[in-house]
């Protein structure tokens, strides 16, 4: 069956480390996105991707950034990680032709000491 | 711009009773709205959408939302609550055909036996 995986799902670091958490999909959308989960937030988006290539700035992009180098995978990495970056990460994918309609991975939890 | 609000951070319900999740958006634009549920520990599931079609919406499991323009509401009920719908639920709007999607900050909803 298709699916969408994160891994880690958990992960401990140290303020300052770069940190990359991967995403992969076996769907072949050609969308993907990374969101930020926090209590009282929601979800917000942080990084997304319309294809191969393709990266763009969401709302909370600042510290992140992301790379597309193929249509299944797109790795989230905190170049300097920060205790503010603690938070639940969500990577999502969709199709072109059904705008909104997310598949989610089961997200990666981060801790940032 | 745009923005939703859920009106209600923790509901909670008998089993076997029905549900209601209220949901107000505001959009520049013909809005999608959407519903999302996350089950503990797992990635989010798209429950079901609006895409200015039929103002009532049926979903999984159950569960249907209906469309309100003149009092910009999106409210998701269900006749009768299962233990399984024990899940933080999400109200989801973005402009008609865009990508970019504005997550409220969820509704827990509580299952009494």
């Amino acid at each position: 069956d298709a699916e969408i995986t994160q891994s880690p799902r958990h992960k401990i670091t140290e303020t300052g480390r770069q940190v990359t958490l991967a995403c992969h999909q076996t769907w072949n959308h050609n969308n993907m996105f990374w969101y930020r989960q926090d209590l009282g937030h929601g979800l917000r988006l942080i990084h997304y991707s319309y294809g191969v290539q393709d990266t763009n700035k969401g709302e909370v992009s600042d510290g992140y950034s992301v790379s597309r180098s193929n249509t299944e995978d797109l790795p989230l990495t905190l170049e300097s990680a920060a205790s503010s970056q603690t938070s639940v990460y969500f990577c999502a994918s969709s199709l072109r032709d059904y705008p909104g309609e997310l598949f989610f991975g089961e997200g990666s939890r981060l801790t940032v000491l | 711009a745009q923005s939703v609000t859920q009106l209600d951070s923790h509901v909670s319900v008998s089993e076997g009773t029905p549900v209601l999740l209220r949901c107000n958006y505001s959009s520049s634009y013909s809005p999608s709205l959407f519903w999302y549920v996350q089950h503990p520990n797992k990635g989010l599931q798209l429950l079901l959408k609006y895409t200015s079609a039929a103002t009532l919406v049926k979903g999984i499991n159950g569960f249907e939302a209906e469309f309100k323009k003149s009092e910009t509401s999106f409210h998701l009920t269900k006749p009768s609550a299962h233990m399984s719908d024990a899940a933080e639920y999400f109200c989801v709007v973005t402009p008609f055909g865009n990508e970019k999607l504005t997550f409220g900050t969820g509704t827990r909803l509580t299952i009494i036996p």
